[in-house]
């Protein structure tokens, strides 16, 4: 069966410092791959996606990179942290596109930017 | 822009009774709907998942209905338990680029024994 896994759970972290945050895939082959931001009260936000590796695209800009090195893994980065880069992030994996491919989610990870 | 707007933001119910959370979409072309529970600080878990050709689907005491000509979603909580207290989250992926999904920004449900 196909498991994710995104760590760490928690994190705090001072600005300016660096940030990564991983997550990898279990169970299957050639994943889609994201990363999503969720605010308190709103939807979720997608950061970046990846159909391949080394194939990453940005939905917004802002203060971090992705990167997929290998084909079931994805890692979200930041040279340096700002306060606004505190929140709940959420690695996914999706085979598709079609018409009736479901998203699986990690677990989350909490940062909180100090 | 296409949006995912539900309601009500929030509700509180008591153990064993039923309630209906709303989803209507502009997301245009229409791929498929989805359900999601999310517990406090954990990733969301699907419930369901719809076509335009489906107007209902179950999963154990859930139950999603959708109106693709009225671009509208509920899902039904039947005989609610404690641990149906959760986010949940209507998301429509649009047309056949799966890739991106709009996210409604979720109802809050809280059971109370």
């Amino acid at each position: 069966s196909q498991t994710i896994h995104q760590w760490p759970a928690t994190l705090v972290q001072p600005v300016g410092s660096p940030l990564s945050l991983e997550c990898t895939v279990e169970g299957t082959s050639n994943p889609n791959l994201y990363w999503y931001r969720q605010a308190a009260g709103r939807g979720l936000q997608l950061l970046f996606y990846s159909v391949g590796i080394g194939q990453i695209s940005s939905e917004v800009p802002q203060n971090l990179s992705a990167s997929r090195p290998q084909d079931r893994q994805f890692i979200l980065s930041s040279k340096k942290l700002l306060l606004s880069d505190s929140g709940f992030y959420l690695c996914a994996w999706s085979v598709g596109p079609a018409l009736n491919t479901e998203a699986f989610f990690g677990q989350g990870t909490r940062l909180t930017v100090v | 822009k296409n949006q995912v707007e539900q309601s009500p933001q929030s509700l509180i119910i008591l153990e064993g009774k039923n309630c209906t959370l709303q989803c209507n979409y502009t997301v245009s072309p229409f791929s498929n709907l989805r359900w999601y529970k999310q517990d406090t600080g954990r990733g969301p878990v699907s419930l369901t998942i719809m076509t335009f050709s489906e107007n209902t689907k179950s999963n154990g005491r859930y139950t999603a209905t959708l109106d693709a000509d009225t671009k509208q979603s509920s899902l039904h909580i039947t005989a609610s338990q404690l641990s149906d207290s959760a986010s949940y989250i209507c998301v429509v992926s649009q047309g056949s680029n799966d890739y991106k999904l709009s996210f409604g920004a979720g109802t809050t449900v809280t059971v109370r024994a």
